[in-house]
Formats: structure tokens, C-alpha cells, sequence
């Protein structure tokens, strides 16, 4: 069946550091990606999407790429800030046989000032 | 502004009773979504309403139902309150179909 599997955490970084979370995924069909943030105690917000194989998503300095190739969608920033810190998570959702949309178990981010 | 609202906060209910979670948007989405959080298991569709008067189900309807009362409102009924509906409780919506997009700030819900 489908499935999103992200990288373990937490992870914990300095400020201004690179940040890579992976997230691979299992799909029939042409599923759309997605990555949301949660920050505490709040709800979950749409951060960027890509609908297309080779599509880069990109917003507030993330971005993640829809690799076919390799069922990836990793999600990457240049330089985090203290406020970045949240809980991560990687979506699709498939339009073919039947509307269905499945998350990943998210990936808790702390960074250090 | 206030996006997706959800009532209550915070509810704790002994197994068997009945429960209504109320969820509105001000946005005039068409669809809304009800998604249950579970720690380690990212979140699972309860339900998925793409326009006023339809609902269809997610992946763990069970145990609860829907009404989409208007373009606004879109309230999760648990009938029959178990343990394993413990949970923290989620309503977005989106102007895109099939794509949720604003989420509200969760209902922790305690079935004891």
C-alpha cells in the first residue's frame, strides 16, 4: 500500500546550519507531494508542494525537489533560524482510485542558538 | 482573519458517551477534511468533504460521522465514545481539491 517514510528524530542543529530531512515514498500512480509544519501546539501548515515528477517546491527558504527516480522529496534549507523549529512532515496525496492522502510520522526539529 | 476554528480545545469523555467536534473556516473553501494524530503515525483522514451536502470516507471512519452543514461548517460526531478514539483531533480545509492546506489547532480529545 502507499506509504511516506521520513527520517527519525529529533534533529538538532545549530543556527545558520544546513538542514536535510529525507523523505521517501511509496505510490501508485502519480501522487502529489506535500510538506507541512507544525509548530507547538498549533496545527499544521501547508510549507510547499510539488504535483510533477522533477518539480521543486519551495517557500521560506525550503525547498524539496519530486525525484521519481529515487521516491524522494527531501526537504532542505541553507540556514536555520530558532524560529524553524517545529515538527516536519511529508505528505502525497493520489487521485487515482479514490481520493487518498497519507502523512509521514514527522520529524521534530530543534535548533540551537 | 481567523482561518479554520475548531470547538473544543480540550474534552474528556467516559467510553460510551457521545461527542460532537465542531470545525468552521472563513475562507470559502470548498473542501474540508477531518484527520485524526496519533504520536508516530502522522496523521490518518477520518473523513473528506469536497462541497456543501457531500462527504466521502478516509482512512479510518470508523466509529464516527459527518454532517457538512454549509460551506463554513463541517462538524466529526462520535456516537459511542471507545478508548481507542483518543486522539488529537484536526479540521482543514483547502481551495484546492484533495489538498489540505489550513488546519485548525487540534481538539485533544481523552475517552477514558
Amino acid at each position: 500500500g502507499d506509504s511516506v517514510t521520513q527520517m527519525e528524530g529529533p534533529v538538532t542543529l545549530s543556527e545558520e546550519a544546513f538542514l536535510t530531512i529525507n523523505c521517501t515514498y511509496t505510490a501508485t500512480g502519480y501522487p502529489s507531494l506535500f510538506w507541512y509544519v507544525q509548530y507547538p501546539g498549533e496545527g499544521l501548515q501547508l510549507l510547499l508542494k510539488a504535483t510533477k515528477a522533477d518539480d521543486k517546491g519551495s517557500n521560506k527558504g525550503f525547498e524539496a525537489t519530486y525525484r521519481k527516480e529515487t521516491t524522494s522529496f527531501h526537504l532542505e534549507k541553507g540556514s536555520v533560524q530558532v524560529s524553524d523549529s517545529a515538527v516536519y512532515f511529508c505528505a502525497l496525496t493520489r487521485n487515482t482510485g479514490g481520493f487518498k492522502t497519507i502523512f509521514g510520522a514527522g520529524t521534530r526539529l530543534f535548533v540551537k542558538a | 482573519n481567523a482561518g479554520v476554528t475548531q470547538t473544543p480545545k480540550f474534552q474528556v469523555l467516559k467510553t460510551g458517551q457521545s461527542m460532537t467536534l465542531q470545525c468552521a473556516q472563513d475562507m470559502n473553501h470548498n473542501s474540508m477534511y477531518w484527520y485524526r494524530q496519533d504520536p508516530g503515525m502522522g496523521l490518518r483522514l477520518i473523513y473528506y468533504s469536497a462541497s456543501e451536502g457531500t462527504t466521502d470516507k478516509g482512512e479510518v471512519p470508523n466509529g464516527y460521522n459527518v454532517s457538512r452543514l454549509n460551506k463554513r461548517e463541517f462538524s466529526l460526531r462520535l456516537e459511542s465514545a471507545a478508548p481507542s478514539q483518543t486522539s488529537v483531533y484536526f479540521c482543514a480545509s483547502s481551495e484546492v481539491r484533495r489538498q489540505p492546506q489550513h488546519f485548525g489547532d487540534g481538539t485533544r480529545l481523552s475517552i477514558l
